[in-house]
Order: C-alpha cells, then structure tokens, then sequence
C-alpha cells in the first residue's frame, strides 16, 4: 500500500513569494490534515478537511494561509505572501473513517525555506 | 488550550538499557486515545504505540510499552533494549473526539554505544 505522498520535498524562497505544496493521502483516506512543525517544535495542525469540506481551520493563518480538496482527494496548502516565520516543515497526514484508534498516518514532510 | 507536556527536552540512554520517555496531558474529553510517534532524522513521523483512556491494560508493541496513569493524567513511553537506531525524537500526542492529534514538544532521544 502506497504512503501518504509529499512535494516538494524542499522549497526556498524569499519573503513576500508564494508557495504551494501538494499532497496525496492514502487511497481510501478519508480525512486529511495539514501540519505545520517548526524546527525544535511538535506538529502544529493547520487544517484538517473531512472528503471535500472543511472541518477545522481555526488555526490556520487565513490572511495567507490557504488549502483546497478538490474531489476529495489529493490537497493542495499555498502560503502567499510568505514571512520568514512561515519556514518550517509542513506535514500532510491521512486516516481512515473507520479507524478505531485514530492513528494517522504521515508523509515526508515539505521543508520551507524563507530568507 | 489542552495541552501535552514533555518536560525531557533530550536524554541519553546506553545502547541495552530500557529507557523512560516521559508525557502529561490535559483533556477534557471524557475518551481520548495517546499515541506515540518516533521521528528520525529523515522527518517522516513514525506511529510506535496507542493507549485508549478506557483500556484496562498498558498497551505494548514489542520493545515499545507505554505506562498509563490515568488519575495522573500520564502516559510515558518505555523502550526496553535499546538500540542505535531509536536515537529520534519521540512525540506524545493526544487524540479525541474530534479525530486530530495534540503534540507535544518532544524529546530528542540518543542512544550511546
């Protein structure tokens, strides 16, 4: 069974530049989340999406911050305009429905760079 | 907020030894799952081991045992037989009713030959 997919795997940009990262969940998979872990930090959730919708954004910086789900599968986080703030690793996890335990399972992770 | 704490920024630990990660957590869920993830230096977050709050026993997944004090609101993570390869960080997490995982800060385990 293929993993929960990532790209890039590394980005680099200045400040006030957009960027987006992609993430293909686990077939199956029906809930996503986006994580943001700052370096030194434990994973901070940005948004999770339940299918296509949205179930919680309350901490996700909306006057940059955005994340779509198209068909309700693969999701797609952009940050525009980027702060030197934003750089940290940003980890796409999935889980199933029906899962008893609640685990969830991650990515690679995307490292963002803003100099 | 409903917080995880994880006081042991870093500890070391010789390679054979068991070794004790330690994690305390708020909730106000009435049922909550802890999990444990390893992350090594690769990045990706590696699930180790899951305790639900109504669980009668400590959950175990081959070296890995978590001690579960629910009156102390404490789930800490042994490793038994350490190896070279559990040097990582390691992150307690809290899930709930709203499917999403809490984490904590972390610690930063090095195991010593």
């Amino acid at each position: 069974e293929a993993g929960v997919a990532q790209s890039p795997r590394y980005k680099i940009i200045e400040k006030r530049q957009s960027v987006a990262f992609w993430c293909n969940p686990i077939s199956g998979h029906a809930t996503l989340y986006w994580y943001q872990q700052i370096l030194g930090q434990g994973p901070k959730l940005l948004i999770q999406f339940q299918n296509n919708g949205v179930v919680d954004d309350s901490q996700l910086p909306k006057d940059r911050f955005s994340a779509e789900r198209l068909k309700g599968v693969d999701s797609t986080l952009k940050i525009q305009p980027a702060k030197l703030e934003d750089s940290a690793v940003y980890l796409c996890a999935s889980s199933p429905v029906k899962n008893n335990a609640g685990e969830l399972f991650f990515g690679e992770g995307s490292r963002l760079t803003v100099l | 907020a409903q917080k995880i704490t994880q006081t042991q920024p870093g500890m070391f630990v010789q390679e054979k030894e068991a070794v004790t990660l330690d994690c305390t957590y708020d909730t106000s869920d009435p049922s909550y799952g802890l999990f444990w993830y390893k992350q090594p230096s690769s990045g990706e977050m590696i699930f180790l081991i899951y305790q639900g709050s109504y669980d009668q026993q400590n959950a175990t997944e081959g070296r890995y045992s978590l001690n579960f004090q629910k009156a102390r609101k404490s789930a800490n993570l042994v490793i038994s037989a350490s190896q070279l390869g559990d040097s990582a960080m390691y992150f307690c997490a809290r899930g709930g009713s709203a499917r999403q995982l809490t984490f904590g800060s972390g610690t930063q385990l090095t195991v010593l030959p």
